[in-house]
């Protein structure tokens, strides 16, 4: 059965350090997604992207962060310069029309 | 009011139990609704989707009412394996936004 893959599964940087987190969505799905679930809290929504541009964002989805599909596969999202409250578990999801299905997460610790 | 709000338990049970968990919304133009599985560090996974007019998959049944903003799930025979937290999960009108509530954990017990 398909699934969402994400690099790595552990992320461990310096504070104000850019990160990366990938991710190859399921590869029929057109919609793809970030959300993040900071350790204890609810999984909460960053961006949702559409035919090559954001479709949705949220208010934690400020100018530090960002998103791009580079190529047919991969799905980014990048933080430009970490804060100590960016450590937390960001979670990939993509769909095709219906229910979103989720990557296993990368759990990013700022240090 | 919390966009999607749920009762975070823990729900200690027995094995063989039935329980049931409720979950309200807030935004009265959210177009569909989802129960997702969480296990601890790991990630939401989808169980069931609730419609209208009430839909079971097996041991699960989930109901959604749009007069009261209110969504349930139903688990009958509980096992072991259903130990998690139980997210309710709400799209929004635009259909590019889930919100999620803050999780409702379920322990069962031999």
């Amino acid at each position: 059965e398909p699934e969402v893959t994400q690099t790595p599964s552990h992320q461990v940087t310096q504070m104000g350090q850019e990160v990366i987190l990938r991710c190859v969505p399921i590869s029929n799905h057109l919609y793809f997604y970030w959300y993040r679930q900071i350790l204890g809290q609810k999984v909460e929504f960053l961006v949702s992207f559409y035919n090559n541009e954001i479709s949705e964002k949220s208010e934690i989805f400020d100018d530090q962060f960002s998103v791009e599909r580079p190529d047919g596969s991969n799905f980014t999202l990048k933080i430009r310069s970490t804060k100590l409250e960016d450590s937390a578990m960001y979670f990939c999801a993509s769909r095709p029309f219906g229910e979103q299905f989720f990557g296993p997460g990368t759990r990013l610790t700022v240090l | 009011r919390k966009e999607v709000e749920q009762d975070p338990g823990p729900f200690n049970v027995p094995e063989g139990a039935t329980v049931a968990f409720n979950c309200t919304y807030s935004n009265s133009a959210s177009q569909s609704f989802f129960w997702y599985r969480q296990d601890c560090r790991k990630e939401p996974k989808l169980l069931m989707s609730v419609y209208s007019s009430g839909n079971e998959d097996g041991r699960f049944t989930a109901q959604l009412n749009r007069a009261s903003q209110y969504i349930s799930l139903l688990i009958r025979d509980s096992k072991l394996s259903d130990s998690a937290t139980y997210l309710c999960v709400v799209l929004n009108n635009a259909g590019n936004m889930l919100t999620f509530g803050g999780g409702t954990r379920l322990m069962v017990k031999p």
